[in-house]
Formats: C-alpha cells, sequence, structure tokens
C-alpha cells in the first residue's frame, strides 16, 4: 500500500520568492512519483515525475522536483514564482505494479503575492 | 503531451435522472481509464479503474450499480451515475493510461443535481 502526505494546506509566496511545497510518501514497493497542478474548475496537468531515473527531476514551467529515498521525500520546488503560478497543487505517488493507481495528496493552494 | 477530452464539461439534471460521462483519449488508445470525483476544496478520491473490454473495478465504498462504467474502446470510456440525487453533486475527473506510467487527465465535468 501507499500514501501521501502533503505538509502544509495553503502556501502564500511572493512574486518572485522560491516556492516550495513538501510531498513525503510511504510505499511498500519502488514508487512512482508525480506533481500535478490544477487550476480552478479545470482537470488536472502534469508537471513532473519520477520513475525510478535521474533523482532530480525537471518539469515544465520552471518546476523540478528531488527523489530522496532516504527522506522518502519528493518536494517541489520553482526558483522565482510567477502569479500564474497560482493553482492547487497534488503529489501522488503509484507503486510500479499496481496498473497506474494512483494516491493523491491532499494538495496544497499556492497564493502568489504581487 | 497526450490529450484527454470529457464531455460535457457540465450538467445540471433533475433528482432521479441518470447522467452519463464521455471520457475520450484523442491521440492515444487508454488501455486503462481512471475515474475519480472530487469535491470543493479536497483532493480527487478514485471512484474505479476500467480496461478495455472487461468489467470495472470499483473502489471500496463506490456504488458499482449507481455509478455504471464502460469502456467499450480503446479510445472512450463512459461513466454514467443513475437515478442522481443532490449528494451526487460533484466534480468528476476521468484519467487515461496508455502502455507506460503517466496517466493524463481529462478537463472535468461538474455535476450539478437539483
Amino acid at each position: 500500500a501507499q500514501s501521501v502526505t502533503q505538509l502544509g494546506s495553503h502556501v502564500s509566496v511572493s512574486e518572485g520568492a522560491l516556492v516550495l511545497l513538501r510531498c513525503n510518501y510511504s510505499s511498500s514497493v519502488p514508487p512512482y512519483l508525480f506533481w500535478y497542478v490544477q487550476y480552478p474548475n479545470q482537470g488536472l496537468q502534469l508537471l513532473l515525475k519520477y520513475t525510478s531515473a535521474a533523482t532530480l527531476v525537471k518539469g515544465i514551467n520552471g518546476f523540478e522536483a528531488e527523489f530522496k529515498k532516504s527522506e522518502t521525500s519528493f518536494h517541489l520546488t520553482k526558483p522565482s514564482a510567477h502569479m500564474s503560478d497560482a493553482a492547487e497543487y497534488f503529489c501522488a505517488v503509484s507503486a510500479t505494479d499496481s496498473w497506474g493507481k494512483l494516491q493523491f495528496g491532499a494538495g496544497t493552494q499556492v497564493v502568489v503575492t504581487p | 503531451g497526450a490529450v484527454v477530452s470529457q464531455h460535457p464539461s457540465w450538467v445540471i439534471c433533475k433528482s432521479g435522472t441518470s447522467v452519463k460521462i464521455e471520457c475520450r483519449s484523442l491521440d492515444f488508445q487508454a488501455t486503462t481509464m481512471f475515474w475519480y470525483r472530487q469535491f470543493p476544496k479536497q483532493s480527487l478520491m478514485l471512484m474505479a479503474t476500467s480496461n478495455e473490454g472487461s468489467k470495472a473495478t470499483y473502489e471500496q465504498g463506490v456504488e458499482k450499480d449507481k455509478f455504471l462504467i464502460n469502456h467499450a474502446s480503446l479510445t472512450l470510456s463512459t461513466l454514467t451515475v443513475t437515478s442522481a440525487h443532490p449528494e451526487d453533486s460533484s466534480f468528476y475527473i476521468c484519467s487515461a493510461r496508455g502502455g507506460q506510467e503517466t496517466q493524463y487527465f481529462g478537463p472535468g465535468t461538474r455535476l450539478l443535481v437539483l
């Protein structure tokens, strides 16, 4: 079984500041890890994914995440926040043998202030 | 990236009627499709997994007779909410997965049952 914990349901950042969204997982088998973004009244868009290759993963819109097995973490970062980054962000995990079933975290709402 | 569409994008219906939601993978063949529901300000909850040509697998607590899922082809899955009631009002999101580990999400369907 696997699960995901996102620390902080709301994060407020200033435009141009670092964005850091925390995600910790638990999994009994090697996991695949994902970050998705959701804008209001829309579906989810894949930001990036970890599938057991490079531990530092670069995604779209300047986001990146690092898989740290020792810390069971997959935190999402972006060096400089933009107003368009305001959205809901979900971390998700799937087991490599689960036919792609995703377990989502509770989500983190990001607010970007001028 | 791969494109998944949903139709309709929103629907309002009277209590007791049935509503059908379509999910299509537009540029790839989806061996597996997933249906989620999302309540306001909450995360996505997996309802069921459907594989083309076989019966859907429902998550615990999801009524299979109420939420009928058909995955008749590699590009189309449908979710029918039968005898809908106000508590079924929600945002329904599908996702599709081809041969790899990534799920691509549709834009969602907002259902309001009066």
